[in-house]
């Protein structure tokens, strides 16, 4: 069935490093692609997204590009902070109305 | 205000129980939605409903029964709850569905079945 793959964390960076997280998905079609983030103790919110292929989500300095050849969505960015360390969730989404989540990233980053 | 609301945050009850949880969302949305988030973080989704009616109903016991009472509404009731119901479940709620709309989310419900 269509789903979602991300890399296993945690991810572990010092602040102001460069982040990836990994995503591809499955899909028979071309699904709508969302990145969540998950603060400790709270709901999820959209971070970014990107509905059709080689569109670019970006938010907050976070950055992911729709790759139809790769069926991939990698999540990026320059420059992490501390405020960042979150659980981040990738999510695909097409017309049979689902938001199917990958497993989830625990990214931790440190002073 | 909060868009999505959901109560209470934490709930911690005994097996065999019977529980609630309320969701209420003030976005003029007409899709609902109730996922399940295990200990690891994995989300799914467990209910869907547009305008009242039950569109989604993944592989979900049958001890747990949604209720719409109106579209700014879906309660999710609970029946002799078994520790493996332990989890935070999120209420989520989203405009039509239109794929390249996203869901907003609660800030999610902890039951603990003890």
């Amino acid at each position: 069935g269509d789903s979602v793959t991300q890399m296993e964390g945690p991810v572990t960076l010092s602040e102001e490093a460069f982040l990836t997280i990994n995503c591809t998905y499955t899909a028979t079609g071309y699904p709508s692609l969302f990145w969540y983030v998950q603060y400790p103790g709270e709901g999820l919110q959209l971070l970014l997204k990107a509905t059709k292929a080689d569109d670019k989500g970006s938010n907050k300095g976070f950055e992911a590009t729709y790759r139809k050849e790769t069926t991939s969505f990698h999540l990026e960015k320059g420059s992490v902070q501390v405020s960042d360390s979150a659980v981040y969730f990738c999510a695909r989404r097409d017309n049979t109305d689902k938001l199917i989540f990958g497993t989830g990233t625990r990214l931790q980053v440190f002073p | 205000d909060t868009a999505v609301s959901q109560t209470p945050k934490y709930l911690v009850t005994q097996m065999g129980n019977d529980k609630s949880i309320k969701c209420e969302q003030n976005l003029g949305h007409d899709t609902m939605y109730w996922y399940k988030q295990d200990s690891k973080k994995f989300l799914k989704i467990m209910f869907s409903y547009n305008n009242k009616e039950l569109i989604i109903n993944e592989t979900v016991p049958n001890r747990f029964s949604p209720k719409s009472p109106d579209k700014a509404h879906l309660n999710l009731h609970i029946n002799s709850l078994e520790l493996g119901d332990s989890a935070v479940y999120f209420c989520a709620s989203s405009q039509g569905t239109d794929p390249n709309t996203e869901a907003f989310f609660g800030q999610g419900t902890r039951l603990t079945v003890v």
